[in-house]
């Protein structure tokens, strides 16, 4: 059965420090698409990253970068120049079957 | 603004009732998914229509259902609430017939108290 799972429940950064949220998963395909999604107070649903299975190089979008490691399962985020904005929950998700891990609660810090 | 929108915006009601939930995709997105998101969890994906059709099933109770209309509005429909069910509930709609996360834009989401 595909997972993903995220051990982290709560996080903090200061801010413009840089900070990892881990994620791993669990899946028998071959190829799928691994995401890192934002959910503000607001509660909107906002999709920072994405990552194909196939591709080796590692996404990245802004400040956003993963690090995606294929054979360990492995896709974490990295948050560089942490801004007050960034505080939210972050998701990850893997859309093979649209699993989304527990999720990690990021505080920043002034 | 994604485009999608969901109504009601809140919704309160008793345990063993029965509440309908409404989402409009975006304007030519044949797909629509719904997600149950409990306090402080991450998202249940419960089922996905395409053009009408059920596409795939997740996590989704015998309790509730959905269906989705020939103008590609999708209703779900929960039946004898519980405590429990009290969560967000999102709707998201796509082009593709899915999964598609990529694709997915998410409304703002129900969130409904069952006392």
């Amino acid at each position: 059965a595909q997972t993903v799972t995220q051990s982290q429940p709560e996080m903090s950064v200061q801010e413009a420090e840089t900070v990892t949220l881990s994620c791993t998963y669990d899946t028998s395909e071959s190829d799928y698409y691994l995401f890192w999604y934002k959910q503000p107070p607001s509660r909107q649903m906002i999709l920072v990253i994405r990552q194909e299975a196939y591709k080796q190089q590692n996404a990245t979008e802004n400040r956003f970068s993963v690090n995606f490691q294929k054979a360990a399962k492995s896709f974490s985020l990295k948050i560089s120049d942490s801004q007050l904005g960034d505080a939210a929950m972050y998701f990850c998700a893997l859309d093979d079957k649209i699993i989304f891990g527990k999720g990690t609660r990021l505080h920043i810090l002034p | 603004d994604s485009g999608v929108t969901q109504t009601p915006k809140h919704l309160i009601t008793a345990t063993g009732q029965r509440v309908t939930l409404r989402c409009s995709p975006r304007s030519g997105d044949l797909s629509v998914y719904w997600y149950q998101q409990s306090l402080d969890q991450g998202l249940q994906f419960l089922i996905q229509y395409y053009n009408g059709e059920e596409r795939a099933k997740g996590n989704i109770l015998e309790r509730f259902s959905a269906q989705q209309f020939p103008d590609l509005h999708s209703e779900l429909n929960l039946s004898s609430l519980e405590l429990g069910d009290s969560a967000l509930y999102f709707c998201a709609s796509s082009v593709v017939p899915g999964p598609a996360l990529n694709e997915q834009f998410f409304g703002p989401g129900t969130r409904l108290t069952v006392l």
